[in-house]
């Protein structure tokens, strides 16, 4: 069975603390992805990646950075945390097959105080 | 979302037949989706369309027109279970992008 895991599901944290939220896909996918869902916005994608070492901005990219080391791990790091990332973060993943779909990990809620 | 339109909330009886629709706006096109999300949980995937025409997949059938940017998720013999929120999305390039969700109340 396909499975993205999200370190965390929920984190408290404080204005300016540093953040790292892990993911880890286990189906060699190529493509990881990270989005934030709020109500109202929807899920709106912050960084992705289809490769190793290698990433790009999606729409909502200021206040956010990520790392993929490895194929298998996708971390997004909040370098000064603020109020306005509270939100719930979502991790996904994709291969390269015919449909491409996404398979989501269980999200992180993130308050940040 | 940006450039998706689909709406807010719907509710409808069990054992009925219920319609979302999705409009989308988008400059680059490879495939139109649609994931399920409970409360709480992750979405997951529900169906696909990348040619115009009807999929269907037990209960659940997609519609798509590419040159009017119209999708519709159809949902029949609706069970409580089916309470959620549907999420429709277009992918260009590899990047998906989503709508705002269809919270869909079902009904005794």
């Amino acid at each position: 069975d396909v499975k993205v895991t999200q370190s965390s599901r929920y984190l408290v944290k404080r204005t300016g603390e540093k953040v790292f939220l892990e993911c880890v896909q286990d189906m060699d996918h190529e493509n990881m992805f990270w989005y934030r869902q709020d109500p109202g916005l929807g899920l709106r994608l912050i960084y992705f990646s289809y490769d190793v070492k290698m990433k790009e901005k999606g729409d909502i990219p200021e206040g956010y950075s990520v790392s993929r080391e490895k194929k298998e791990r996708f971390s997004l790091i909040l370098e000064s945390a603020s109020t306005n990332q509270t939100s719930m973060y979502l991790c996904a993943s994709t291969g390269q097959g015919k449909i491409g779909e996404l398979f989501f990990g269980e999200g992180s809620r993130l308050t940040v105080l | 979302g940006q450039n998706i339109d689909q709406p807010t909330e719907m509710t409808a009886t069990e054992g009925a037949i219920v319609q979302i629709n999705c409009t989308y706006q988008t400059s680059g096109f490879n495939g139109l989706f649609w994931y399920q999300q409970h409360a709480g949980e992750a979405p997951t995937f529900l169906s696909y369309n990348v040619l115009d025409g009807l999929e269907e997949k037990g209960r659940f059938s997609s519609f798509l027109s590419r040159s009017k940017g119209y999708s519709y998720l159809l949902l029949k013999e609706l069970q409580m279970k089916d309470s959620a929120s549907y999420l429709c999305a277009h992918r260009d390039a590899g990047k998906s992008t989503f709508g705002d969700g269809t919270t869909l109340t079902v009904k005794p």
